[in-house]
């Protein structure tokens, strides 16, 4: 089955550079989020869209921001690189259910390691 | 906001004994996630629950969400080297919110 797919799989950067990070959802699912995990931490959520609209946001640094094109495909934009930007960033999508009960289930991708030096 | 308490934070076993991982939320939950993390990889869904006292299982591993909603248990019986990885709890909230809030895992190391 398809998955989640993320590019590039590694990055490495300058302090106070820019990233572009992108995101491939399954097909058919119509939600995307971004998390950020640190190295022993817990995925931390930044921020989700739903149909192509941010629908929530979490921790992101107004550093970074991040869309979610037509064909459903989403890119985290990163600038002023710190040190601190370093870490794993996950894309995970899921398709929403319907009578309004949150029951999507979240499908993550591969992840890019971001280093930033 | 939310959050998520997961506990033991490490849990090292030997090869055959029984594992079980805790999350306790601060909210009540629509619905929880648990999610399986091999070093160096991401996470892999395990299962969901939504219902209150909802229990499910999948080969040596039972799921359980408590009557209120807002805790939540992974057991593993008779452990194997295969399971090693970190688990994460993560809650829904519900509504129009549908990010989950991760718990900060357990750590789980198996010796054979």
């Amino acid at each position: 089955a398809a998955g989640v797919i993320q590019s590039p799989r590694h990055l490495i950067k300058e302090k106070r550079e820019t990233a572009t990070l992108k995101c491939y959802p399954i097909p058919r699912h119509d939600t995307v989020y971004w998390y950020q995990q640190g190295p022993g931490q817990d995925p931390q959520f930044l921020i989700s869209f739903y149909e192509k609209m941010q629908s929530d946001k979490g921790s992101i640094p107004d550093r970074f921001s991040a869309q979610q094109f037509s064909d459903y495909h989403s890119e985290l934009n990163m600038s002023s690189l710190e040190l601190g930007d370093s870490a794993l960033y996950f894309c995970a999508s899921s398709r929403r259910g319907s009578g309004g009960v949150s029951t999507d289930t979240q499908y993550f991708g591969p992840g890019t390691r971001l280093t930033v030096l | 906001g939310q959050q998520v308490m997961q506990i033991p934070q490490y849990q090292h076993v030997q090869e055959g004994e029984d594992f079980t991982t805790y999350c306790n939320s601060s909210t009540t939950l629509s619905n929880i996630q648990w999610y399986k993390q091999r070093p160096g990889g991401h996470p892999v869904f395990l299962i969901q629950l939504v219902k209150s006292g909802e229990v499910k299982k999948q080969k040596r591993l039972t799921f359980q969400f408590g009557e209120a909603k807002k805790n939540s248990s992974l057991h593993i019986t008779a452990t194997q080297t295969t399971d090693v990885g970190t688990y994460f709890c993560a809650g829904g909230s519900g509504g129009s919110n549908y990010k989950l809030t991760f718990g900060k895992g357990t750590l789980l190391t198996v010796n054979p």
